[in-house]
């Protein structure tokens, strides 16, 4: 059975601090794997990996894929209370088919 | 702002009830989506349409039953729910079947309490 599996599920720390959000998986079909941010509703995407030890950034936000190890971690750098979200990954198997992990609920605060 | 509107954002109904969810997009794509997000559970593809016809169903009980009358509006009719259907529904559009599946776009959802 496909899985998608991420940890912490649930994380709190004060404004400043370095996180880091892990996502593992086991899928038969693999083409990338996403990261979403989803505030009160709808996710919003943040990044798509497809090659192992690249790293995509955008802003104080990093992620990286490692396609051996089958995981990826998502790196948000000096947090502010505006990161705080449910953090979602999810790999596409194609054929518009994500399979999603439980999420990541990160807590920034003051 | 989204350009994948939901509605009711919010719905309470009974067991015995029969209630219909809705969801237009107004970004001029041919593949839209349903998705169930329980609490603690990951994410879950209900069905897909592309072209107003029905390409994925996972699996889903009969008491959800889905519409997609043009290539910009998406129902999801409900009826003779459990309580562990409870949960935020979510719809999404993509240019096409079998664009990326990142520039998949998300509505807000509809969070359903089934009492």
């Amino acid at each position: 059975e496909d899985k998608v599996v991420q940890s912490p599920l649930s994380l709190v720390v004060h404004e400043g601090d370095t996180v880091t959000l892990n996502c593992s998986y086991e899928v038969t079909n693999f083409r990338s794997l996403l990261w979403y941010k989803q505030e009160k509703k709808a996710p919003t995407f943040l990044f798509m990996l497809t090659s192992s030890g690249i790293e995509k950034k955008s802003g104080r936000l990093s992620s990286i894929l490692d396609k051996k190890e089958l995981f990826s971690i998502l790196n948000i750098t000096a947090t502010q209370t505006g990161d705080s979200a449910v953090y979602l990954c999810a790999v596409d198997q194609g054929a518009q088919k994500l399979v999603f992990g439980q999420g990541t609920r990160l807590t920034i605060n003051p | 702002e989204t350009g994948v509107t939901q509605t009711p954002r919010h719905l309470v109904m009974g067991m015995t009830n029969k209630k219909s969810l809705k969801c237009e997009q107004h970004l001029g794509h041919n593949a839209m989506y349903w998705y169930k997000q329980s609490a603690k559970k990951p994410l879950e593809l209900m069905f897909v349409y592309s072209l107003e016809e029905r390409v994925e169903n996972n699996s889903v009980p009969s008491r959800f039953s889905p519409e997609c009358p043009n290539s910009s509006h998406l129902f999801l009719h409900l009826h003779t729910l459990q309580p562990e259907d409870s949960a935020l529904y979510l719809c999404a559009s993509s240019q096409e079947l079998w664009f990326p599946s990142y520039e998949q776009y998300f509505g807000p959802g509809t969070r359903l309490t089934v009492t």
